[in-house]
């Protein structure tokens, strides 16, 4: 069955510093991933997808993700951190030609100012 | 990237009544999808929404409880029936843009309190 991993519930990070959000999916085929961020109180934003080429995707504000196949991973990653990013963030995989999506947990972004 | 509309944003209702959800999009659609949001929690699918079809709902999640119309390609609607306070959650109307994507965008969500 398909699934979606991410270890971290909530992670802290201090304004100007690194970032790397971790996904983790099962699933029996190439799959789409995506990463979407929901900010308090607001719907859910695409910030990127990975369906296939390149394995290093980038996506909005500064956002980029990599695909690993080897690892099934999908980690998110931002080199420098803003305090506008603190939200909650989800990794989803969807299945080609159903539309279904499946979600992580989601990770809870805090930005230290 | 289509725009996603949601009626209400937000509501309190009394346990035991309905509410209506309203998802409007400014294209035509194929598909629609309906998610729920638990407090805490992730999204989880309660159902897919193609207009000329019966909705198809996901394990868990029957048709007397959430029942949803698709009368057309940019409008939706769920019901969430006879309310109790474990119904309280936001809930995500979201659209797949097709056109070979197999992208979904999402409304910005109804908050529902069930007092």
């Amino acid at each position: 069955a398909q699934s979606v991993t991410q270890p971290d519930i909530h992670i802290t990070v201090s304004e100007g510093a690194s970032l790397e959000l971790r996904c983790n999916y099962s699933y029996g085929a190439t799959p789409y991933l995506f990463w979407y961020v929901q900010s308090p109180g607001q719907g859910l934003q695409l910030l990127l997808k990975y369906f296939s080429g390149d394995t290093l995707v980038q996506g909005i504000k500064g956002f980029e993700a990599e695909f690993k196949r080897s690892q099934s991973s999908f980690n998110l990653r931002k080199p420098s951190v803003h305090w506008s990013d603190a939200a909650e963030y989800f990794c989803a995989v969807g299945a080609l030609n159903t539309g279904k999506l499946i979600f992580g947990q989601g990770t809870t972004l805090q930005v230290k100012p | 990237s289509a725009v996603i509309s949601q009626k209400p944003s937000r509501d309190i209702c009394q346990r035991g009544t309905s509410l209506t959800i309203q998802c409007q999009v400014d294209s035509q659609v194929t598909m629609m999808f309906w998610y729920r949001q638990q407090p805490g929690q992730s999204l989880t699918l309660i159902a897919t929404a193609n207009q000329g079809s019966e909705a198809t709902y996901e394990s868990g999640f029957v048709i007397d409880k959430f029942p949803i119309s698709r009368p057309n390609l940019t409008f939706s609607t769920l019901t969430v029936s006879n309310m109790s306070p474990e119904d309280s959650s936001i809930y995500l109307c979201s659209v797949d843009w097709g056109r070979g994507t197999d992208t979904q965008y999402f409304g910005p969500g109804t908050r529902l309190t069930v007092l």
